[in-house]
């Protein structure tokens, strides 16, 4: 049972703007640790896209951008491609462990 | 560059005990703020992370299977290994190793290795 709570899925036409919310609690991300955000393409292994809330690593599309606030993360894409179909998931820190959402399937309509 | 590699059987009996190997290159274990990490990802389902072993060999578990995980490093031979005992068919999974960086409000997991198939099942 994860700490960090994302929707099941989410979905766009190409184009379109999508959001991605991770919900977690006063004892991980509302204690001030960041978030960081990984694409998961099918059949392959996850891939960070975001670091330190907003950070992107070089070669990531300024498409993507993440935010934080109180005991919640979110995960914008912007000019939703087909490309962008993955399964995404947010990652923090809770009590000495690692903890990663429960993941969301995002779907190019 | 940075890369890891999983290795181990792919076919476990319950009961038996998993040990996987890590086998990187492109960075060193005694580097200050490093780590390598396991996560495991049961089919069609979302990523759990294990363990964590960090450049000064202080050691990680996830709580839940803290009992049945052991991390080791073995920096001359760039390799970490991870074991869990009493293996069950709910820890059929893919079985992912990765590098780790960070600070201290905020480890991540920056490089992964392709991941390694493990199925459980007499």
């Amino acid at each position: 049972q994860s700490v960090l709570t994302q929707p099941p899925s989410v979905s766009g036409a190409p184009g379109q703007r999508v959001t991605i919310s991770c919900t977690g609690s006063s004892s991980n991300i509302g204690a001030g640790y960041d978030v960081h955000w990984y694409q998961q393409l099918p059949g392959t292994a996850p891939k960070l896209l975001i670091y330190g809330n907003s950070n992107r690593p070089s070669g990531v599309p300024d498409r993507f951008s993440g935010s934080k606030s109180g005991t919640s993360a979110s995960l914008a894409i912007t000019g939703l491609q087909a490309e962008d179909e993955a399964d995404y998931y947010c990652q923090s820190y809770d009590s000495s462990s690692y903890v990663f959402g429960t993941g969301t399937k995002v779907t190019v309509l | 560059q940075i890369t890891l590699k999983e290795s181990g059987p792919t076919l476990v009996k319950p009961t038996q005990t998993l040990t996987l190997t890590c086998t990187f290159s492109g960075f060193s274990l005694s580097t200050s703020g490093v780590g390598v990490g396991w996560i495991r990802q049961p089919p069609g389902k979302a990523l759990e992370w294990l363990a964590l072993i960090y450049w000064d060999d202080d050691k990680r578990y996830s709580p839940s299977l803290k009992s049945r995980l052991t991390i080791t490093k073995d920096t001359s031979k760039n390799q970490v290994v991870l074991t869990m005992t009493n293996m069950d068919p709910v820890d059929t999974a893919t079985y992912y190793c990765a590098h780790v960086t960070g600070y201290s409000r905020g480890y991540y997991f920056d490089y992964w290795g392709q991941g390694t198939l493990v199925t459980v099942s007499s």
